[in-house]
């Protein structure tokens, strides 16, 4: 596809589960970012991947989060024993790798833990 | 620390008239990029301008301008003409040498007619 694609939408999971999120960035952009926002606010940023390592992972809020990017491209954001607290829209975008070039984002997913 | 600061939660502005939403940002590295993204209630994210940090003029994209003030560490994004289309979230962006991108708490922009 031409654009950052996230699956899914949307995540309904209840408290206690585990839950996966994907996103599938930009044919060639070896720049992936992984952001959180609340209804309201700024993205909050999580994790920064440059090719498959994790260049900036200082945002993940606690070891329940982890991402991997294992090829370079796609990446799963993982997130074990779900809380309330983790219901947001989770963003992907992803850039070239030159630092002045634009981020493009996916759609988001809309994780719900009830 | 907040990298990232914009102190106007809620602006309102007449249509077609100009407005200028406000950004501030802090790094102690000389190689940065500014962003300005929109978000309307749809909730995508749209590129709308970028200033890197060696930039001699202030970049314009259509009806969007940065005003850049290094040495005041602000690059606030100036919309001219103002649209009912324009009513959105606003966030200012700075990526800096290692090259993550942070973003501010952003402004909601309401255009009335």
């Amino acid at each position: 596809g031409a654009g950052v694609s996230q699956t899914p939408s949307n995540k309904v999971t209840e408290k206690g589960k585990y839950v996966e999120l994907r996103c599938d960035p930009i044919s060639g952009h070896t720049a992936l970012y992984w952001y959180r926002q609340s209804l309201g606010q700024g993205p909050e940023f999580l994790i920064y991947f440059q090719g498959t390592g994790a260049a900036d992972d200082s945002g993940l809020p606690n070891d329940r989060f982890f991402a991997v990017r294992p090829e370079g491209s796609v990446s799963t954001l993982k997130i074990q024993r779900t809380e309330r607290g983790d219901s947001a829209v989770y963003l992907c975008a992803s850039s070239e790798g030159d630092m002045n070039t634009e981020a493009f984002f996916g759609q988001g997913t809309r994780l719900t833990v009830v | 620390a907040q990298k990232i600061t914009q102190t106007q939660p809620g602006m309102f502005v007449q249509e077609k008239e100009a407005v200028t939403l406000d950004c501030t940002y802090d790094t102690s590295d000389p190689s940065y990029g500014l962003f300005w993204y929109k978000q309307p209630s749809s909730g995508e994210m749209i590129f709308l301008i970028y200033q890197g940090s060696y930039d001699q003029q202030n970049a314009t994209e259509g009806r969007y301008s940065l005003n850049f003030q290094k040495a005041r560490k602000s690059a606030n994004l100036v919309i001219s003409a103002s649209q009912l289309g324009d009513s959105a979230m606003y966030f200012c962006a700075m990526r800096e040498g290692g090259n993550d991108m942070r973003f501010g708490a952003g402004t909601r922009l309401t255009v009335k007619p």
